[in-house]
């Protein structure tokens, strides 16, 4: 299996912290990535995890836990720019699944 | 330092008409993938070039090919189009040995069946 969930959409005030979760199926695990992506654009990566662990890039941190099949992107001080939708994408082979997407609305 | 390029940037097409879309890779970059973005969802991916071979392909018909040229540019073409093929075309450049599987992607090119 190589399906990915994730809450459909998000939303929180600017300043705030909010978690986007994302859980995954096992096979042929390489890893979790996360994108942004602004309505009309392309998506751009954020961060990887290879590991267990939080990787920690900025006001993003990206955590990992294999054994429980589940990740969540944290997005610290929001801000008004913030506001897209974020893909958790599994590692598969050289390539990636990516989940549905969590639309992300950052209110003032 | 370009970034990833695609052409055209919009295209309309009549059913079972055929198309082609291009994509330069990031300088430096020798993989591409292409995905289909339907509307509200994710990427999903077509297949993934290497050396100038489908390395990987995902789960579309073989109305979808592609090429890979030795500069690493690459072509998406599909055949036979269906109403269902209008998305967003996403060309994502990478470097095959990279450890982080960071992908680099194009802004696309936005496909209309009619």
């Amino acid at each position: 299996g190589q399906s990915l969930e994730q809450p459909s959409e998000v939303t929180a005030v600017e300043g705030a912290i909010v978690q986007i979760n994302c859980t995954y199926q096992t096979s042929g695990f390489y890893g979790l990535s996360w994108y942004q992506q602004h309505d009309g654009g392309a998506p751009t990566f954020l961060s990887y995890n290879a590991l267990d662990g939080l990787e920690e890039t900025g006001r993003f941190s990206s955590f990992l836990s294999r054994s429980d099949s589940y990740g969540y992107l944290l997005l610290q001080e929001l801000q008004m720019k913030d506001s897209a939708s974020y893909f958790c994408a599994r590692g598969y082979g050289q390539n990636f699944v990516f989940g549905p997407g969590t639309r992300l609305s950052v209110l003032p | 330092d370009a970034g990833v390029t695609q052409s055209p940037t919009h295209l309309i097409k009549t059913r079972g008409q055929q198309v082609t879309l291009r994509c330069s890779p990031k300088s430096g970059h020798d993989t591409v993938s292409w995905y289909q973005q339907a509307l509200g969802q994710g990427p999903q991916f077509i297949f993934q070039y290497y050396e100038e071979e489908e390395r990987q392909r995902g789960n579309f018909p073989d109305r979808f090919s592609g090429h890979q040229f030795p500069n690493y540019s690459s072509e998406l073409n599909v055949n036979a189009l269906l109403l269902g093929d209008s998305a967003l075309y996403l060309c994502a450049s990478s470097l095959a040995l990279a450890v982080s599987y960071e992908q680099y992607f194009g802004p696309g090119t936005r496909l209309t069946v009619t």
